[in-house]
């Protein structure tokens, strides 16, 4: 079985401020990875995955995810906040062999103050 | 079409009413997910279809909920005899395959509101 957790469900930054935040997964086979946006009354657009090969991720927007396998832990992080950032922020983990059923975190709404 | 569409994009249904919505995939997938959203957080996986089969059914609910990928027809969802815990927003996902590694497009949802 696989789980994913969130680590705050709220996060507030100043713009310009370093964002951080956390993803942890177990997982009993290697995982593959996302981090999902969710912008008000939309779906969830990919930011970025981490499936094989380099741990360091990068995605849209400045985003970027570090895989470490040793802390289960896939925590996105971008340099300098902006204010376009505010949504709502998913982590989500699937299996090689379980198709691309995904099992998301309860996600992290990230608020940038000005 | 190059995005996945979802009709309709709010459904208010009385309790014990039915309410079906509808997903048309990007043209070319062969895979669709079906997942529910509660309280603007817990996403649940409820069903997957590879083309028109059942692919994996194990977050179905086993009564009310039944879903269907027909050839040349958009996606369904439907929910019989709905209850006030069915409020949620419903997403669909298509992907060309099945690989674990590999993207899943979303679309905007329905949000189903049951009074």
């Amino acid at each position: 079985a696989q789980s994913v957790t969130q680590l705050g469900s709220h996060v507030s930054v100043s713009e310009g401020a370093l964002v951080l935040l956390r993803c942890n997964y177990s997982s009993s086979v290697p995982p593959y990875l996302f981090w999902y946006v969710q912008y008000p009354n939309q779906g969830l657009q990919l930011l970025l995955k981490y499936t094989t090969g380099a741990t360091l991720v990068k995605g849209i927007n400045g985003f970027e995810a570090e895989f470490k396998k040793s802390e289960t832990s896939f925590h996105l992080t971008k340099p300098s906040a902006h204010m376009s950032d505010a949504a709502e922020y998913f982590c989500a983990v699937s299996r090689y062999n379980a198709g691309n059923m995904l099992t998301f975190g309860g996600g992290t709404r990230l608020m940038v103050k000005p | 079409g190059e995005e996945v569409a979802q009709t309709p994009k709010h459904l208010v249904r009385g309790e014990g009413q039915k309410a079906k919505l509808y997903c048309a995939p990007i043209k070319g997938h062969s895979y669709v997910f079906w997942y529910q959203q509660v309280l603007k957080n817990e996403f649940k996986f409820l069903i997957s279809f590879q083309n028109e089969n059942v692919f994996d059914e194990t977050g179905m609910p086993k009564e009310r909920f039944s879903a269907k990928c027909l050839p040349n027809s958009p996606c369904s969802l439907e929910i019989q005899a709905t209850k006030l815990e069915d409020s949620a927003v419903y997403f669909c996902a298509s992907s060309p395959n099945q690989g674990g590694s590999t993207e899943a497009f979303f679309g905007q949802g329905t949000r189903l509101t049951v009074v």
